[in-house]
């Protein structure tokens, strides 16, 4: 089945560890997107990436750090350095030119 | 992109019709009405877009009002499955390339359907 999938869906860590969460898509999309949801809220866009080899900073950056090494992943560092980095983490894809994003799952991060 | 707003919350009784308005009174000409869904603890769902025409299908249809400040999207014949969060969003098309596709959420309205 074509589609996005993240993993784990639940994760726990321990405050001050890295962790990195996992996208991938086999739609053959040329843009991923990474979002944090909190508690009652909307998205926020944390990172985006247009192609390979190139991404991009949204509106909460600060604490975060991605990659794209190949078409088809792009995932997400929650590093030691991001003061609340407890949420719900949503990876996006979109076929350049067209105007849908398709989600995945998510991931629920709680660090302890 | 423009500003929406969306009430909070709405019931809907589940063979009838949802209606979900939205207000985007400073919208812009290039600007198009977005809907997606989210059900709980889930990734979002696109829904459906339009530029000023009314749109249609499968899923839900779209009545974007003549001077284009405000919209509705009607879920014809609501299911329990269909108790959600309904985010409108306005933001300009990809088509020439230039938005790198940004969505932006608010906190949409929570649809909930009861039998």
């Amino acid at each position: 089945d074509g589609g996005i999938t993240q993993s784990p869906k639940y994760l726990f860590r321990k405050e001050g560890q890295n962790v990195t969460l996992s996208c991938e898509q086999n739609l053959n999309h040329d843009a991923m997107y990474w979002y944090r949801q909190d508690p009652g809220q909307g998205l926020r866009l944390i990172y985006y990436s247009q192609i390979v080899n190139d991404f991009q900073k949204g509106d909460i950056a600060e604490g975060y750090s991605v990659s794209r090494e190949k078409k088809e992943s792009f995932p997400l560092t929650v590093t030691s350095a991001q003061k609340n980095p407890t949420a719900f983490y949503l990876c996006a894809s979109r076929l350049q030119g067209a105007d849908t994003q398709y989600f995945g799952p998510g991931t629920r991060l709680t660090v302890l | 992109d423009a500003k929406t707003t969306q009430p909070p919350s709405m019931d809907c009784a589940e063979g009838r019709a949802a209606n979900l308005p939205c207000n985007h009174s400073t919208i812009s000409g290039n600007e198009y009405v977005y809907w997606y869904r989210q059900i709980h603890s889930q990734g979002p769902q696109y829904i459906i877009h339009g530029l000023k025409n009314n749109e249609t299908n499968e899923m839900a249809s779209l009545i974007i009002t003549e001077d284009r400040k405000s919209s509705t999207l009607i879920l014809p014949h609501a299911t329990l499955r269909d108790t959600a969060v309904y985010y409108c969003i306005v933001r300009v098309a990809d088509a020439g390339g230039t938005s790198y596709g940004k969505l932006t959420f608010g906190q949409g309205t929570i649809l909930t359907v009861h039998p």
